[in-house]
């Protein structure tokens, strides 16, 4: 299994600031996905990030609100920009194994409240 | 509608059995998986089971999957107060990795 590590693992910001998470990866991987977990809800894929090309984005997730950095095969960034109290969420880092199950395994999440 | 449904609560008493249900949305899943979130951590994958199997055990863990009725469920053997936990049940649409769709998670509480 992935071992992955997120920075920070919480924080509290202030509305119309921004924050980069950080995601580390122990090994290579060619994608890696970040997902929002909001309170008392399922966990919703913001955008698929690729080593040397732009993410990729789900409905409803754009570039200019989640910038995501891919710069090699076991680091990446997402940043939340000009933060309302609406992305007060856990924000989580995951990889996709190649095992038979493609066993996807996630980060511990960074927990964000926007005041 | 799209959504994978779970009930949100289950209570059971230490030593007897949990069973947690969820019903899937897409007859062409491929796989489908358990996860534990406990309080302040992030999702630990339990176990998953492809969609040609009907069970998989692993140890405390069984997991009974009905293709007919979109219906997966988790069953914990002797659950332990360290079993409480959020527990989510995700699908595999087709053949896209690392897109996983979730349910809002099943709160269970174990009492001693």
């Amino acid at each position: 299994s992935a071992v992955i590590s997120q920075k920070p693992s919480r924080d509290i910001c202030q509305r119309g600031t921004s924050l980069t998470i950080q995601c580390q990866v122990d090994s290579q991987v060619t994608m890696m996905f970040w997902y929002r977990q909001q309170p008392g809800q399922s966990l919703t894929l913001i955008a698929t990030a690729n080593q040397g090309s732009e993410a990729t984005y789900e409905s409803g997730f754009v570039i200019d609100k989640f910038p995501i950095s891919r710069p090699n095969l076991t680091f990446s960034t997402l940043t939340v920009s000009n933060m309302s109290p609406e992305d007060s969420s856990i924000y989580l880092c995951s990889v996709v194994s190649t095992g038979e199950g493609y066993e996807q395994y996630f980060g511990p999440g960074t927990r964000l409240t926007v005041t | 509608g799209e959504d994978v449904e779970q009930s949100l609560f289950l209570s059971v008493r230490e030593g007897d059995s949990s069973v947690i249900n969820c019903t899937y949305t897409d007859s062409s899943s491929t796989y489908l998986y358990w996860y534990k979130q406990e309080p302040g951590a992030g999702l630990q994958l339990l176990t998953y089971i492809f969609s040609n199997m009907d069970m998989k055990q692993d140890q405390r863990l069984t997991v009974l999957l009905n293709k007919k009725d979109k219906h997966l469920s988790l069953r914990i053997a002797d659950t332990q107060t360290g079993d409480s936990a959020i527990y989510f049940c995700a699908e595999r649409r087709g053949s896209t990795l690392g897109r996983l769709y979730f349910g809002r998670g099943t709160q269970l509480t174990v009492w001693p």
